[in-house]
């Protein structure tokens, strides 16, 4: 699986959009990054995965840049309660029927009221 | 539907003591996880299940062992538990991935338990 690079910790005003880098300069063309986060030592939760194509959901969206090197995590009006950890991974699935994920240390997100 | 549970929520233990966590998913899912984290790290995985019967070892299996019980239960069993298994347990459930571009698959989202607080002594 590709390696990624995350900045260890960042900050944002709260109602701002909250942008997180994730570099991942090793990822091959079947390997999917995905997002999750965990809220103060609670189980992770699924945000968002993308290919190639830029993704959005409820939560948020993802930008892929086009030669997929890295990518972007927004959340476009962050509030107090999206203060955690957010993960991104890559994972290429082999389709066994099941495989773990493979967590780093994440960016610890804090929002400034 | 209450995802995933996880028993006990907390557990003290001596060096050398045993002791299951108990882990139930009610979403009907065919595959099901165990990670450990440590302070200030990621999660790592110890075993995993992709269907009832089967489990296949993880990142870090050592020290550990499992049981599919059924479809909705995973148990993760400390022989003989040791300090450096003093860590925050985590299950996990997914469906199948689903077949996407290029004939590659993706993975369904992982649902996770509130986790167990071990600590060994």
């Amino acid at each position: 699986d590709a390696k990624t690079t995350q900045p260890t910790s960042m900050d944002c005003a709260e109602g701002r959009a909250a942008n997180l880098p994730c570099n991942h300069s090793t990822i091959s063309g079947n390997e999917y990054v995905y997002w999750y986060r965990q809220i103060h030592s609670q189980g992770p939760q699924y945000i968002i995965h993308g290919l190639k194509n830029n993704e959005t959901n409820e939560m948020a969206s993802l930008i892929i840049t086009e030669d997929r090197k890295s990518s972007t995590l927004i959340l476009p009006h962050a509030t107090l309660r999206d203060t955690a950890v957010y993960y991104c991974i890559v994972r290429y699935y082999s389709g066994g029927g099941a495989d773990g994920l493979t967590f780093g240390k994440g960016t610890h997100l804090i929002i400034q009221p | 539907n209450a995802g995933v549970t996880q028993t006990p929520k907390f557990q003290v233990l001596k060096t050398g003591q045993s002791m299951t966590l108990q882990c139930a998913q009610d979403m009907n899912h065919n595959s099901m996880y165990w990670y450990r984290q440590d302070p200030g790290m990621g999660l790592r995985l110890i075993y995993y299940s992709a269907s009832e019967g089967t489990t296949d070892k993880g990142e870090v299996p050592n020290g550990y062992n499992v049981s599919r019980l059924n479809k909705r239960e995973f148990s993760l069993r400390l022989e003989s538990a040791a300090p450096s298994q003093t860590s925050v347990y985590f299950c996990a459930s997914s469906t199948p991935g689903e077949l996407g571009l290029a004939g590659t698959r993706t993975y369904n989202e992982q649902f996770f338990g509130p986790g167990t607080r071990l600590t060994v002594l």
